[in-house]
Parts: structure tokens; sequence; C-alpha cells
């Protein structure tokens, strides 16, 4: 089945400074990459997603890049505010079977 | 339109009891996917039900739990005999029929405590 390994665990950064958490996947068969963010006691909140036929999508602060060569993803937020921090989750979803696996999570904290 | 509910929000079970844990999907939706947050940890998938059908429960542990999408009415995730290691936030996700590969939605959750 599909393994996902996401890293730094943890992430602390300057306020205005940029992040970049990064996950692998071992499923060749997967095609869609969600990132979603948790808020303390929060349900997960999808923030971008990206399909495997495209490499890279963008929405304001907000990027995710997609190597399918090298079964890697990134998530890279600029600009960091502080109600960036939360714990982010990438995730894979085989074509097989459309289960979703999440990697352990980054703990981002944005410090003002 | 109604975002997925779950409910309880909260539960509070002694060792030994059973759990039952309700899911809505959003409307229009008809794929329910359950999954376990222990604390401080990441989402683990648990199960993939369509109406009437168990599609994957690889994720689910073979003993005490089990999970059903019926016709009408919501999901249920079942918990028999809880454990304290049972402890954990449950939130199930939704999406709509399949047409390439959806995005999932997710409900507040339940946390579940056992005593």
């Amino acid at each position: 089945g599909e393994n996902v390994e996401q890293h730094p665990s943890t992430l602390s950064v300057q306020e205005g400074d940029s992040a970049v958490i990064k996950c692998t996947y071992s499923d060749s068969a997967s095609n869609y990459f969600p990132w979603y963010k948790q808020e303390l006691g929060k349900r997960p909140q999808l923030i971008i997603d990206i399909r495997s036929n495209v490499g890279e999508k963008k929405d304001q602060r907000i990027a995710v890049t997609l190597n399918k060569t090298a079964k890697h993803f990134s998530l890279h937020i600029t600009e960091t505010q502080p109600e960036d921090s939360a714990v982010y989750f990438c995730a894979a979803v085989s074509s097989n079977n459309n289960d979703m696996r999440f990697g352990a999570g980054t703990r981002l904290t944005v410090k003002p | 339109n109604a975002g997925v509910m779950q409910n309880p929000r909260h539960l509070v079970r002694r060792r030994g009891q059973e759990a039952r844990l309700r899911c809505s999907p959003m409307k229009g939706h008809s794929h329910v996917y359950w999954y376990r947050q222990l604390p401080e940890e990441g989402l683990k998938f648990m199960v993939y039900l369509q109406k009437e059908n168990i599609i994957d429960e690889s994720g689910m542990p073979k003993e005490r739990f089990s999970a059903e999408f019926p016709k009408e009415g919501p999901s249920i995730l079942r918990i028999q005999q809880v454990v304290r290691g049972d402890s954990a936030a449950y939130f199930c996700a939704s999406s709509p029929p399949l047409r390439l590969v959806n995005e999932q939605f997710f409900g507040p959750g339940t946390r579940l405590t056992v005593l």
C-alpha cells in the first residue's frame, strides 16, 4: 500500500520568511496530492491540492510542486504570518482504490 | 449546503462500554471515510465505505471495530468494549461520486475519551 513520509516534523520560522514542507510517496498509482491545515482542536482543512498531470500550482502565498519521477511533492508558504501556525499534513490518493494516506504532519510555528 | 456532520462531538465512555460515532456526509456525497487521530499524531485511515458497501477496511483493527453506511441514515463507526487506547479524535470525510479523484471534506470530529 501507499506510504507517505513527511519532513520536517516541526518547523519554526520568523514572520515574513518562507516555509517549505516536503513529502515523498511510494505508490506510483497515486495521482492526487492534497495538503491539509489543522489548527488545534479543529478539523483538517484543504488548503491546496495538485493532480499528477501538473508539476506546480500556486494560490496566493501557497504553492505546491510535484515531481512524479522522484515521487515527491512539496508545500511552499511565502511571507508567512502568525496565523499560518498550525499542523500541516500532506496526503496521497491512489487511483487504484481512492484511499488517502497522510504524512505524519509538520507543526509550523511562525514567530512574530 | 451543510458540511459533513458528526455527532456526538465529545463522547466519554468507561472501559468495556460501546461507542457509536455517527457521520452524515455532505449532500450528494456517496463516499465516506473514517480516520483516527491520536493525540499529537497524524491522521490514520481506517475504512472507506459507499452506501451499503465496505470498499476498504484495511486500516480498521480486526477486533471490536466495525463500520457501516446504510442505504438510509448516517455512517456509523462502532467500537465495542472500549479500552483506554481507543481515546482519540475520530474524523469522517466524504466525497462525491467518483469522477477522477475527489477531494475529501472533513467533519468536525468526535473526541472519544475512555476512562
